[in-house]
């Protein structure tokens, strides 16, 4: 059964911190990895997708990597602002069909002005 | 981009009363939809795996008489807490997919269920 894990569970840095989120999975066949952004009583947003092909996908002062043989992903803020404050979420999905994502339980962060 | 709406945002109401709860995707054809539970601070807990035309597939653990579940077409589904009681209050969130290749997911604002 896939387990995906993040850490750590809560960070707080200053405004402008480059800083990165860690994101591990116990089975390296994956399909695709997501990363979502959720902010306090709302739903998630997607900010990333990888595929299972791929090493990085980036947007903006957002850049996630995968490393799919050691189960790992890490999505990277550059220059942090305090908008983005909010709960990430990893999620992995197994295969192609209808199948739906697992979850880590996600990283709370605090961007202080 | 592909977009998921959900509605109500809020719902507050009395136990027994039955709620439903409607997720379109605005943009795209979804043949499964998701549904997910989630309690405060905590992670998304899937609940279940909505197929257009078919029956849903529910998670162990989670009654589907008490949770149902209709996808009547490819862009809209439903959840109906039946008879909620005061346990049943948290945050339901529905999710889609495109169809087609690594097609992210998407969700949608979530529903906030308060039962007094």
């Amino acid at each position: 059964k896939q387990e995906v894990t993040q850490i750590p569970a809560a960070l707080s840095v200053p405004e402008g911190e480059n800083l990165v989120l860690n994101c591990s999975f116990t089975d390296s066949a994956i399909y695709n990895l997501q990363w979502f952004r959720q902010d306090p009583g709302k739903g998630l947003t997607s900010l990333l997708l990888i595929q299972s092909s791929q090493r990085e996908q980036t947007s903006g002062r957002l850049n996630a990597s995968l490393d799919k043989s050691s189960g790992r992903s890490t999505l990277y803020i550059a220059a942090s602002q305090p908008g983005d404050s909010a709960t990430y979420l990893c999620a992995v999905r197994r295969d192609s069909g209808n199948t739906p994502l697992v979850f880590g339980k996600g990283t709370r962060l605090s961007v202080i002005a | 981009g592909a977009v998921v709406s959900q509605h109500p945002s809020r719902v507050i109401c009395k136990s027994g009363t039955s709620v439903k709860i409607e997720c379109r995707s605005l943009d795209f054809q979804a043949t499964t939809m998701f549904w997910y539970r989630q309690f405060p601070k905590k992670s998304l807990m899937l609940m279940a795996t909505s197929n257009e035309g078919s029956k849903a597939t529910y998670e162990q653990g989670v009654e589907k008489d008490k949770f149902l579940i209709n996808h009547a077409s490819l862009t809209l589904s439903t959840l109906t807490v039946t008879s909620a009681h005061p346990e049943d209050s948290s945050f339901y969130i529905c999710s889609a997919r495109d169809r087609g290749f690594n097609q992210p997911q998407h969700f949608g604002d979530g529903t906030r269920l308060s039962i007094l």
